[in-house]
């Protein structure tokens, strides 16, 4: 039962534009957010993180919106550059669990 | 500052063996998480370890056991290995409390 969903298994971006990446989750529980970003052979390392209190956080060129009510989240990165090609995982917190998506695909082409 | 460690970074092994994968914490943390990403997927949660016990327990078997140390460090075994169980298994560290882990760069285990 996949709690936590991205829906777009890969994305492309021409490099200076916007790149927005959407998540979606079921359990009304999840009080806290996090993106993280995966590069081949390597572990995630933790992108940016929303607390369910708030609706928006950046962090220079990364903002992430939090819409409880939609039960949606979504990342957005300007401008993208092509070191952001990368597989990009949101991920819930339920108690002392992460409960991740299956991750999108971010290719930023020059 | 070294973050997380995880020993080794690639095994295969037959059906029926048994696995023993090792983690090291990040300097600082005292909270182990274990996570299997199985091709294709995200990582999914096994268990957490603190003050040497299980916190925490996913949808994994009884296969799966592990064992945290004095000095944090983490153990993942699995017994009775099924093809199925072929994955990347991550370890992720963190201070207890903390919602941000740390992850290493994970084991590639392979059945076959």
């Amino acid at each position: 039962d996949q709690q936590v969903k991205q829906n777009s298994p890969s994305l492309s971006v021409q490099e200076g534009r916007i790149s927005i990446l959407n998540c979606d989750y079921t359990n009304s529980m999840f009080d806290y957010f996090l993106w993280y970003k995966k590069y081949p052979a390597e572990g995630p390392t933790f992108l940016i993180s929303i607390s369910s209190i708030k609706d928006k956080n950046e962090d220079g060129r990364f903002t992430v919106f939090l819409n409880k009510s939609a039960k949606h989240l979504s990342l957005h990165i300007v401008p993208s550059q092509p070191g952001d090609s990368a597989v990009y995982f949101c991920a819930a917190s339920g108690g002392y669990a992460l409960n991740f998506g299956k991750g999108t695909s971010l290719l930023v082409t020059p | 500052d070294a973050g997380v460690t995880q020993s080794p970074t690639h095994l295969i092994k037959t059906r029926g063996q048994q696995v023993t994968l090792r983690c090291s914490p990040k300097s600082g943390h005292d909270t182990v998480s274990w996570y299997q990403q199985a091709l294709g997927q995200g990582p999914q949660f096994i268990f957490q370890y603190y003050e040497e016990e299980e916190r925490q327990r996913g949808n994994f078997p009884d296969r799966f056991s592990g064992h945290q140390f004095p000095n944090y460090s983490s153990e993942l075994n699995v017994n009775a290995l099924l093809l199925g169980d072929s994955a990347l298994y991550l370890c992720a560290s963190s201070l207890t409390g903390a919602n941000v882990l740390t992850f290493g760069a994970g084991s590639r285990l392979t059945v076959l």
